[in-house]
């Protein structure tokens, strides 16, 4: 099992980003899926999570501004980051739920001027 | 929204026992919260050490153990030693919202 998350950088506020979280060794399409995110210095923040029913759910503090989805024939889930914010500058992660919470190297999104 | 309240520190002897605790601020923690615990170590991403209240991957050390003590959920370390040293979260589910703990960092000495 194994997540790799793509997709970060360096971007002006009110930018928007695509992160990918390709997965192997589980099916995704079955599976729920939760994005994290660490600021430096900061705990983990749950950020986003779509189920195997391809429902969806965020975070107060990116609700309306980010979407979550999933193209199960590439067992890759996105986080699709619009109207960026300094605050959103952090690590992002992607952690399977259950039995395959497996973590991935984490992906840095920055957002400055 | 829930807020989930772990120690902020704890200190544990080498060889030592400690429970660390998560709490929530919506009543008592139940299996049905599938609680987790991770492990951070500086520099690192967190790896997960228990999902849904007691169940270990397959790189958990036998010394951690999950449960549900109290109302809370638990993380229990016997026998620790000075790799264990660490920040340590909780999530917690809430079906339409999972909450992190804000992490108790735990220093073996």
């Amino acid at each position: 099992v194994q997540v790799v998350e793509t997709g970060g950088g360096l971007i002006q506020p009110g930018g928007s980003l695509r992160l990918s979280c390709a997965a192997s060794g589980f099916i995704v399409s079955s599976n729920c899926m939760t994005w994290v995110r660490q600021a430096q210095g900061k705990g983990l923040e749950w950020v986003s999570l779509i189920y195997g029913d391809r429902s969806t759910y965020y975070a107060d503090s990116v609700k309306g501004r980010f979407t979550i989805s999933r193209d199960n024939s590439k067992s890759t889930v996105y986080l699709q980051m619009n109207n960026l914010r300094t605050a959103d500058t952090a690590v992002y992660y992607c952690l399977p739920c259950g039995a395959n919470s497996v973590w991935g190297q984490g992906i840095l999104v920055t957002v400055s001027s | 929204q829930a807020v989930v309240t772990q120690e902020p520190s704890l200190t544990v002897s080498p060889g030592g026992a400690v429970t660390l605790t998560c709490a929530s601020s919506t009543g008592a923690v139940t299996s049905g919260h599938y609680p987790y615990w991770f492990q951070q170590k500086p520099g690192q991403a967190p790896r997960t050490l228990i999902y849904d209240t007691n169940n270990k991957h397959s790189w958990t050390p036998a010394r951690f153990s999950g449960s549900l003590l109290g109302g809370r959920a638990a993380l229990t370390l016997s026998g620790a030693l000075p790799e264990d040293e660490a920040d340590y979260y909780c999530l917690i589910s809430y079906g339409v919202t999972w909450v992190f703990g804000g992490g108790t960092k735990l220093t073996v000495l």
